[in-house]
């Protein structure tokens, strides 16, 4: 039982280059995230899905793009990378089901993104 | 729009020592608090979560942490702190007024622990 998995762990990109990190969850979780860790900030919400097909954008979606095309798979893209993007990503899954509030949430092991 | 607050960046305590990692929120519905820990390059792991159950939640490895409603708080605790708690440790507040109910983290609190 995997969890969640993120492919790349790590990844330099130049200033204007393209990316994508892929997001895999094997529980049939319903909710799926895409967070950035940056030092003093926490984690804030980039973009989230509630299904199959959905996506919205959360607190700092700027810059980025997401597709949910299978219940598994959420994808975050970057179509041209800048330096304020130099982070971490997390990526979370959840159930999504009946009291939607307390379910907790499933984190990936993260993807060091490094943009020059 | 529900919100959390942790009082200190970085906390130092010695072995043995109390651990007191503070936590307070805003949230205009009974809230869904968490608070998760992360060791060194790693995910985000659970270490208790308030659901309007019992105020006072136990979590694994020792932790507790207590709801207090009239002061907006969720501090986190443990009576003897031990090397391996050196992480930093985030409280969330779960945002009910969106439709993914995603958390919304405090800016983390880093603990080091001291022998």
């Amino acid at each position: 039982n995997a969890g969640v998995t993120q492919t790349p762990k790590f990844r330099v990109l130049k200033t204007g280059q393209s990316m994508t990190l892929l997001c895999a969850q094997d529980m049939n979780h319903e909710y799926m995230y895409w967070y950035r860790q940056d030092p003093g900030m926490g984690l804030r919400l980039i973009h989230y899905s509630v299904g199959e097909g959905t996506t919205a954008k959360g607190e700092v979606p700027d810059g980025y793009n997401v597709s949910r095309l299978k219940k598994q798979n959420f994808l975050l893209g970057l179509e041209s990378a800048a330096p304020s993007q130099t982070s971490v990503y997390f990526c979370a899954s959840t159930l999504g089901q009946g009291n939607s509030g307390a379910n907790v949430l499933t984190f990936g092991a993260g993807s060091r993104l490094t943009v020059l | 729009a529900q919100s959390v607050t942790q009082l200190g960046s970085h906390v130092s305590v010695s072995e043995g020592a109390l651990v007191l990692l503070r936590c307070n929120y805003s949230s205009s519905v009974p809230p869904y608090l968490f608070w998760y820990v992360q060791y060194p390059n790693q995910g985000l792991q659970l270490l208790l979560k308030y659901t309007s159950a019992a105020t006072l939640v136990k979590g694994i490895n020792g932790f507790e942490a207590e709801f207090k409603k009239s002061e907006t708080s969720f501090h986190l605790t443990k009576p003897s702190a031990h090397m391996s708690d050196a992480a930093e440790y985030f409280c969330a507040v779960s945002d009910q007024e969106e439709a993914g109910t995603a958390l919304i983290f405090g800016k983390g609190t880093t603990l080091s622990v001291s022998s």
